[in-house]
């Protein structure tokens, strides 16, 4: 079936730094949409994606659409200690409602 | 706009009970979801609502497990003689059909843990 990998799977950056992380697919998707997660929480919708090579920013988060559409990519500028969690990529699976999400990638923020 | 509510936050159970979620979606959503969420993975699907119809069930949903949506509103998702095995997150999901551009917003979820 369809999968999600995300890279790096878990990183450390020192505060201010900027990050990069990736999804990629193994198929094509229409759709990414960026989550964090904190500990005990639900994932929060950082950023949606709908079109081939769509750049999008949210405040120090920006995710763009990549053009073969089997990856997304979300950066964030200048990390600071509250970014700590996990980044999770989610897309729906070709011809259905059923969004499949990645394997996340742990942020951790050193102050 | 008060988000997708769940409930209760936190349950615990012996095993061989039964139990009870609740989701209450965004009130104009159509899309209902349910994930079950172990530590250190992402959600994994496990099925949906448009309205009321339940349109697809992922085979994690065993036979234990049964979901509802009587009036396309709020949904109930049960499991029947719970194992240690169910011991998870479970996260409801809502978003509004029809819009070309879908999101889907998660609720805090449900952490259930079986002894």
């Amino acid at each position: 079936g369809q999968q999600l990998n995300q890279s790096p799977q878990s990183m450390f950056i020192q505060e201010g730094e900027d990050v990069s992380m990736n999804c990629t697919s193994s198929s094509i998707f229409n759709t990414w949409l960026w989550y964090k997660q904190d500990p005990g929480e639900g994932p929060v919708l950082l950023i949606a994606l709908y079109k081939a090579g769509e750049l999008t920013s949210n405040g120090r988060l920006t995710a763009q659409f990549g053009i073969t559409r089997k990856d997304s990519f979300l950066n964030i500028s200048a990390s600071i200690p509250s970014d700590v969690g996990i980044y999770f990529c989610a897309g729906p699976t070709s011809g259905t409602y059923k969004y499949i999400f990645g394997t996340g990638t742990r942020l951790k923020v050193l102050a | 706009d008060t988000g997708v509510s769940q409930n209760p936050r936190h349950k615990i159970t012996k095993r061989g009970q039964n139990v009870t979620f609740r989701c209450d979606p965004i009130s104009e959503h159509n899309r209902l979801y349910w994930y079950r969420q172990t530590l250190g993975q992402g959600p994994e699907f496990l099925t949906y609502f448009q309205n009321e119809a339940q349109l697809e069930k992922s085979r994690l949903l065993s036979d234990r497990f049964s979901a509802e949506r009587p009036k396309g509103s709020f949904s109930t998702l049960e499991i029947q003689r719970t194992e240690q095995g169910d011991s998870a997150m479970y996260l409801c999901a809502s978003s509004l059909m029809g819009q070309i551009n879908e999101k889907l917003f998660f609720g805090s979820g449900t952490q259930l843990s079986v002894l």
